[in-house]
């Protein structure tokens, strides 16, 4: 399995360029979700899916939109990029039950600045 | 909801000597409990998680923690670090008995030096 995968690695936008941050994962879970890392914030949830066609805001979702096609992928888009949205951004993923607990799983994350 | 505290940024310590690493949380129902080790330029991976029963917690690489939750903390510790133990440390909490979402704290950085 290759886990969670993201691309880019690495990304420089222009303010005002749209882009798509890509994620993927190869073991059928069916909760995906992405988070931004700013220095001295932590981790952010951005937004989540809960499974295929379902997808609901978490903590910062402005300037973000995100859909959900397949179980595998959850791409993250931005619009028109905004030098606030210069970050490092993870994709996570896990199963989704009714209760307890299920480790979640996060990919290698992308560098965007935004110039 | 939720929130989680590291009051501590940074940590400097030397190769061989213990540290704890500082979280605290809060909350006004149960909660999971964890820990995340995050290396230069890599993801996030889970170092150890309480979920319930025992309050202390055994995780990957010699770490462990402990439940307090009468002081709604739980802190990390390593008796004898390695310089690979450099690396930023999450704690993050969501609210047990349910899939939900993570909290994270800010990070602490720690600093393993020779």
């Amino acid at each position: 399995n290759a886990g969670v995968t993201q691309t880019p690695k690495f990304q420089v936008l222009k303010t005002g360029q749209s882009m798509t941050l890509q994620c993927a994962q190869d073991m059928n879970h069916e909760y995906m979700s992405w988070y931004r890392q700013d220095p001295g914030m932590g981790l952010r949830l951005i937004h989540y899916s809960v499974g295929a066609g379902i997808t609901d805001q978490g903590e910062v979702p402005n300037g973000y939109n995100v859909s959900r096609s397949t179980t595998e992928d959850f791409p993250l888009r931005l619009l028109s990029a905004a030098p606030s949205q210069t970050s490092v951004y993870f994709c996570a993923s896990r199963h989704r039950t009714s209760g307890g607990y299920n480790e979640q799983f996060f990919g290698p994350g992308t560098r965007l600045t935004v110039l | 909801a939720q929130s989680v505290t590291q009051l501590d940024s940074q940590v400097p310590v030397f190769e061989e000597a213990p540290v704890e690493l500082r979280c605290n949380y809060s909350s006004s129902v149960s909660v999971y409990l964890f820990w995340y080790v995050q290396y230069p330029n890599q993801g996030l991976q889970l170092l150890l998680k309480y979920l319930s029963g025992s309050t202390l917690v055994k995780g990957i690489n010699g770490f462990e923690a402990e439940f307090n939750k009468s002081q709604t903390s739980f802190h990390l510790r390593k008796p004898s670090v390695h310089i690979s133990d450099t690396a930023e440390y999450f704690c993050a909490v969501s609210r047990s008995g349910t899939a939900s979402k993570l909290t994270f704290g800010t990070g602490t950085r720690l600093q393993v030096t020779l």
